[in-house]
This record gives C-alpha cells, sequence and structure tokens, in this order.
C-alpha cells in the first residue's frame, strides 16, 4: 500500500498564477481533506471531499477551489497566487464515518509563491 | 470557533525521561482528537485517536488521554529516545454540523538529547 500519495513534492510559482495540486488517498480511503501549513504552524484546514463533493470548507477564499474524482483522487486548485500562499499543502485521506478513523497524511507539496 | 492550544510550545529533555505534552481546547462538541508527529519539511504521522466517548489510548511508549468536558489532552511519553525529537501536533474534529473540520494546535517541538 503506497500510503497517501501527492504531487508535486515543490512548486514555484509567480504572484497571480494558478496552480494545481493533486492527491491519491489511501487504498481503501474516500474522504480527502486539504490543508494549508505556514511555516512554524499547525495546519489549517481548507475543505474536504466526499463522494466527489465538497462536504466542509474552512475560512478560505473562493480562490481555493478542488474536485474529487470517481477513484478518489482529489486536486486543489488556487488562482491569482499572492505571496501569502506560500506554505506546504497536505492531504489527508480516511474511510468514511465521521469521527470514526484516523486521517492518514501524504508527504505534502511545498508551494513557493515569488 | 473552535481553537486549539498546546503548551509548552518546545521542550528539551535528556533521553530516558517521561514527558507530557498538553493539548486545550474551547469546544467540546468534538468527534475526535488525534495526535500526530511531523518531522521537519514533512508529512503528519498519526500516532494516536481518542474517540469522544474513550478515555484514552496506548500505543507502545505513547499514552493519551482525552478529558472533554475540561477540553484538555495529554500525549504522555514513557523513556524518551533521541528519535522521538519532532513536533507533535494535536487536532480535533468537529462534531454535529461541522463533522469533518479539523482543527490544530501549533505544535510542541521536542528535542530530546543523548
Amino acid at each position: 500500500d503506497a500510503g497517501v500519495t501527492q504531487s508535486p513534492t515543490h512548486l514555484i510559482k509567480t504572484r497571480g498564477q494558478q496552480v494545481t495540486l493533486r492527491c491519491s488517498p489511501k487504498s481503501g480511503h474516500d474522504t480527502v481533506s486539504w490543508y494549508q501549513q505556514a511555516l512554524g504552524q499547525g495546519p489549517q484546514f481548507i475543505f474536504q471531499y466526499y463522494e466527489e463533493e465538497e462536504r466542509q470548507r474552512g475560512n478560505f477564499p473562493d480562490r481555493f477551489s478542488g474536485h474529487q474524482f470517481p477513484n478518489y483522487s482529489s486536486e486543489l486548485n488556487v488562482n491569482a497566487l499572492l505571496l501569502g500562499d506560500s506554505a506546504l499543502y497536505l492531504c489527508a485521506s480516511s474511510p468514511a464515518g465521521t469521527g470514526l478513523y484516523e486521517q492518514y497524511f501524504g508527504p505534502g507539496t511545498r508551494l513557493t509563491v515569488t | 470557533k473552535q481553537e486549539v492550544t498546546q503548551i509548552p510550545a518546545a521542550l528539551s529533555v535528556p533521553e530516558g525521561e517521561n514527558l507530557v505534552l498538553n493539548c486545550s481546547f474551547t469546544d467540546s462538541a468534538i468527534y475526535n482528537l488525534q495526535w500526530f508527529r511531523q518531522d521537519p519539511g514533512k508529512g503528519l504521522t498519526s500516532l494516536l485517536l481518542i474517540q469522544s466517548s474513550q478515555r484514552e489510548q496506548t500505543s507502545g511508549r505513547l499514552n493519551a488521554s482525552l478529558d472533554k468536558s475540561s477540553g484538555r489532552s495529554t500525549l504522555y511519553i514513557a523513556a524518551s529516545q533521541p528519535g522521538d525529537s519532532a513536533t507533535y501536533l494535536c487536532a480535533v474534529e468537529a462534531g454535529d454540523t461541522n463533522a469533518g473540520k479539523s482543527t490544530f494546535g501549533d505544535g510542541t517541538t521536542l528535542t530530546v538529547k543523548p
């Protein structure tokens, strides 16, 4: 089992550009959550996808959007990048079942906006 | 709004010591609390999950307790080793209509000296 995988590992973009990050969940997991982690801080919840729909959303602007595919993989899209979007973006997966299961995290994508 | 606080922010101990990390949260309407470790620049590794109906969980040298009514959790690490050096994060998953949203603390950075 490959666990949760994310691509790319690192990414450098310019202000105003758009970026797409990808996540494949652990085998058997159908729920995917995305987090943003700034240096020295804990992860901040962006949103969660289940059955190809956004189930919950944190306090992030509409520039942050996502998608989940029928195979449960997911994408995070960020438009009109700002310098403050520079962070480690983490994807987590879990089986369906509110509160019952651990979240498993991928290694993250390090996004740098210049 | 759920807020999670971890004290202390940093901790340095000699090898072999037993230690306690603290996590407090403001809203007791949670489904679970999860402890993670994070090595520098890496993703999160799940350590223990405590569901809201449980009081504690144990895994090897780790023991986590949960007191939902007082909004507190502790992670006890027995006989610490240099390999335990990492940042430890706690996260609570919201209950009720916010199910699926997880709120993290900013972590405790642990250094275990040989």
